[in-house]
């Protein structure tokens, strides 16, 4: 079974610039979360989604960031406009249900490989 | 509010050495799960263990062991004779039954670098 597909895997870009960030879900896993992850701040959960609906999106920075859920097979992450302290590794997660019925899963997050975003 | 509490920023070990990485958390629910995950240079992040709070018995797989104790909030993870391939960030996590039923919203501590040296 194909994984949570993440791109770009990694974008150099200049401060200002709109930064797109594409995810693909395991197939039938009802939510997706965006964590982001620095140094400083270790991994961050920004925003999570459940049947393409945004549930709790406490941790998105600010309003340059955005997310996108428009079907349950992709989801996009944008900064606009980007700045230097953006620079961090973006990750993709989907899961089901914890008790999801009838549906095999042990409950934890399945990562994709990451985004690492460079602001110059 | 959830916290998870890595102590440890890094440790370096010898190859064949035991390394026991601390998770200390913090919630208000009665129900709760624990994660732990392993990220490896390769920068994925691998899921190894969940745990619910009802379930206080210790579990071992293979080399790894993991020892829950509700009395004292933490949830160490235990590497028996690491080898250099354990070398990766760990990483502890919770989410509260609430939360969890409903997808798995994680909270992450700040992590455990390990480096295991030949």
């Amino acid at each position: 079974d194909a994984g949570v597909i993440q791109s770009p895997r990694h974008e150099v870009t200049e401060m200002g610039q709109e930064v797109t960030l594409r995810c693909k879900p395991i197939s039938g896993h009802d939510y997706l979360f965006w964590y982001r992850q620095t140094m400083m701040r270790g991994l961050e959960l920004l925003i999570y989604f459940n049947n393409n609906v945004p549930i709790d999106d406490s941790g998105m920075p600010e309003d340059r960031f955005s997310a996108k859920m428009p079907n349950a097979s992709f989801s996009t992450l944008k900064i606009q406009p980007s700045e230097p302290r953006d620079s961090a590794v973006y990750f993709c997660a989907s899961s089901l249900p914890g008790t999801s019925g009838g549906a095999r899963n042990t409950g934890e997050l399945f990562f994709g490989e990451g985004s690492r975003l460079t602001v110059l | 509010a959830q916290k998870v509490t890595q102590a440890q920023t890094e440790i370096s070990v010898v190859e064949k050495e035991d390394v026991t990485l601390d998770c200390v958390y913090e919630t208000r629910d009665t129900t709760y799960y624990l994660f732990w995950y392993k990220q490896p240079p390769s920068g994925e992040l691998v899921f190894l263990i969940r745990r619910n709070s009802f379930d206080e018995q210790n579990e071992i797989s293979g080399r790894y062991s993991w020892n829950f104790q509700k009395s004292t909030s933490s949830f160490n993870f235990t590497i028996t004779a690491s080898q250099v391939v354990d070398s990766a960030v760990y990483f502890c996590a919770l989410s509260e039954a609430f939360i969890y039923n409903q997808g798995g919203k994680l909270i992450f501590g700040q992590g455990t670098e390990l480096s295991v040296k030949p």
